[in-house]
């Protein structure tokens, strides 16, 4: 299963752009890149994946480089309730494809 | 709406009394599944559950069991906990048989067994 590393914090000011960057060098041809986000002890919340192209939605985009093995989340316009723990995750293959397997995340602080 | 629910919320019960957290789903999908999360130790799988009749243990099933009678339904059953079950315990399903599928999930159930 492909690994993920991110940084354990980062603060972000209110209303800039918060980049929030992942590599995962092991990753796997077929794999998908999947942010997921946690706010303090709620369920988390999907955001976003992409396979190699670059993606956008409402809430953020995800850049993904040529050879798959980072990747930045952008939050556009980060505000007090972008605070959460933002989780990159790497699908895993075979029996439990379903399964998630979350890392430590990173912390997002957001200050006004 | 899309949503997965999980009861109870909050539950504080004593060593060894037999307990069981509630799942449910509304959106039709087969696979689901529970995780605990930990200070340090991130969100593990405990068991999940491809569809009906079909369940199979995660990283940390000991002291654990789970049933899916009902393709919207997933209990954890703790038949006698002790105080090293104290966790946060999350409920998530998804579709099966794609690749880029989305897992949504519930809000939670803190435990705490003294």
């Amino acid at each position: 299963d492909a690994k993920t590393t991110q940084p354990p914090s980062m603060d972000c000011a209110e209303g800039r752009a918060a980049n929030l960057p992942c590599n995962h060098s092991t990753i796997s041809g077929n794999e998908y890149v999947y942010w997921y986000r946690q706010i303090h002890s709620q369920g988390p919340q999907y955001i976003i994946h992409g396979l190699k192209n670059n993606e956008t939605n409402e809430m953020a985009s995800l850049i993904i480089t040529e050879d798959r093995k980072s990747s930045t989340l952008i939050l556009p316009h980060a505000t007090l309730r972008d605070t959460a723990v933002y989780y990159c995750i790497v699908r895993v293959q075979g029996d439990s494809w379903g399964k998630f397997q979350f890392g430590a995340g990173t912390q997002v602080v957001v200050t006004p | 709406e899309a949503q997965v629910t999980q009861n109870p919320r909050y539950l504080i019960t004593v060593t060894g009394k037999k307990l069981t957290v509630t799942c449910s789903q509304n959106m039709n999908h087969e696979y689901m599944s529970w995780y605990r999360q930990d200070p340090g130790l991130g969100l593990r799988q405990i068991y999940y559950s491809m569809n009906v009749e079909v369940t199979d243990k995660g990283d940390v099933p000991e002291g654990y069991k789970v049933s899916r009678k009902e393709k919207r339904n997933f209990p954890l059953i703790l038949e006698s906990p002790s105080p090293n079950q104290t966790s946060l315990y999350f409920c998530a399903s998804s579709l099966v048989g794609r690749m880029n599928t989305e897992a949504f999930f519930g809000q939670g159930t803190r435990l705490t067994v003294v």
